[in-house]
């Protein structure tokens, strides 16, 4: 089974510039999540998809971030304008539908982003 | 206070003996509990999941869970040197989903 697809890898910006990220989740999971993981700190969620719908973006900076899921399959998170503190790991994982219960999550590679 | 909190470590245990990762959470309402391996500059596997209280062996693995005192943990026997990494505990409460820090551990041969 493929994994979690994420690009790019690594992303390096100007603050007040604009990012975006893709991810591609395993064949079949309808739940997609994105998440951001600071160094040092532990993932934290931004938003949460169950198939193209948005189920929880209550952690999202709505005012610079934003993101869809088109078709219920692909994904994209944009930061626009990026300051320094969004200098993270970006991560993607996905979930059978309703199985982050009992199945946890597979994550993709992640992208990470530095903010100069 | 956190939902989910670990003890940041870092923990240094010699090879073959056995790591003790301890996670408590704050919801009573938490129904899954999850431990994820972190190496670094990788991203999150999920090595462990337990729902129930008491004990889940996986291999050198073990879970343990206590939902009376919000508390579970993560026991890893004969520790080897590919064990050294970061272990995130994961708490499912709810529509939420919250990792705690991490405890970074050190195997050392």
């Amino acid at each position: 089974e493929a994994g979690v697809a994420q690009s790019p890898r690594y992303k390096i910006i100007e603050k007040r510039q604009s990012v975006a990220f893709w991810c591609n989740p395993i064949s079949g999971h309808a739940t997609l999540y994105w998440y951001q993981q600071i160094l040092g700190q532990g993932p934290k969620l931004l938003i949460q998809f169950q198939n193209n719908g948005v189920v929880d973006d209550s952690q999202l900076p709505k005012d610079r971030f934003s993101a869809e899921r088109l078709k219920g399959v692909d994904s994209t998170l944009k930061i626009q304008p990026a300051k320094l503190e969004d200098s993270a790991v970006y991560l993607c994982a996905s979930s059978q539908s309703g199985g982050f219960l009992n199945y946890g999550y597979t994550f993709g590679s992640g992208t990470r982003l530095t903010v100069v | 206070q956190k939902e989910v909190e670990q003890n940041s470590g870092p923990l240094s245990v010699p090879e073959g003996a056995i790591a003790s990762l301890n996670c408590t959470y704050s919801d009573r309402g938490s129904q899954s509990f999850f431990w994820y391996r972190q190496y670094s500059g990788k991203s999150p596997e999920l090595i462990m999941s337990i729902y129930s209280n008491g004990d889940k062996e996986d291999g050198r693995f073990t879970a343990q869970l206590n939902k009376a005192s919000q508390y579970v943990s993560l026991l890893i026997r004969d520790s080897q040197p590919s064990d050294s990494a970061t272990y995130l505990c994961a708490v499912n409460t709810g529509n939420q989903f919250y990792f705690g820090t991490g405890t970074s551990l050190t195997v050392i041969p």
